[in-house]
């Protein structure tokens, strides 16, 4: 079975600032997706961005990029020229391509607050 | 387009009570994903819907959870009875089409449920 790990429950960022979200996971599998999702207060989780496995790019969205590094199993999150609409708890996921049914393995989420 | 929805999005009940949530996904889709994130640990799946058919229930916790989806459409979970440790929050996901390598999951904002 996946594992996903997020090891840090809080982060803060100064507005402007850059931050770096850290995700680990575990898998025996050599084709997936990886996906950071967003969860503002009181509201539905979003997509952020997403990687495949055999892609050697890092998948970029405007100000969010990844740092994925296939051989360590992590993916790790940049935000650059962080905004206060950027606070809310991110989640790591991970997407088996093997399973048919296509559920999520999450991590444990990393609160994101920004400071003005 | 409306998003997924999720109701209620509080409910505050006693040990032993029943309880039921109602996820309606968005128009079209599929795939309905049951999650629930239980004292602020991961995120995890409990059971996936293709249309009216259950694909796959094997994170259902215990037979105390029930989930139906009437024609395919909007989606039940029932807890019954309610135990302390069910508290947490209960997402919905859906999706289209599975036969696609990548259709993304749509998250509902979730019901907290509270088991005093």
């Amino acid at each position: 079975a996946q594992t996903v790990t997020q090891s840090q429950p809080e982060m803060s960022v100064q507005e402007a600032e850059t931050v770096t979200l850290s995700c680990t996971y575990d898998t025996s599998e050599s084709d997936y997706y990886l996906f950071w999702y967003k969860q503002p207060p009181s509201r539905q989780m979003i997509l952020v961005i997403r990687q495949e496995a055999y892609k050697q790019q890092n998948a970029t969205e405007n100000r969010f990029s990844v740092n994925f590094q296939k051989a360590a199993k992590s993916f790790s999150l940049k935000i650059s020229d962080s905004q206060l609409g950027d606070a809310a708890m991110y989640f790591c996921a991970y997407r088996s391509l093997y399973n048919a049914g296509n559920m999520l393995t999450f991590g444990g989420g990393t609160r994101l607050m920004v400071k003005p | 387009e409306a998003g997924v929805t999720q109701f209620p999005s509080h409910s505050v009940i006693e040990k032993g009570q029943t309880v039921t949530l109602r996820c309606d996904p968005i128009s079209g889709h599929d795939n309905l994903y049951w999650y629930r994130r239980v004292m602020g640990k991961e995120i995890k799946f409990l059971l996936h819907f293709v249309k009216e058919s259950k694909q796959d229930e094997s994170g259902m916790p215990n037979n105390r959870f029930l989930a139906e989806r009437t024609g395919g459409t909007y989606s039940t979970l029932k807890v019954q009875p309610a135990e302390l440790e069910d508290s947490g929050v209960y997402f919905c996901a859906s999706s289209q089409d599975r036969e696609r390598i990548y259709n993304e999951q749509f998250f509902g904002p979730g019901t907290r449920l509270t088991v005093l």
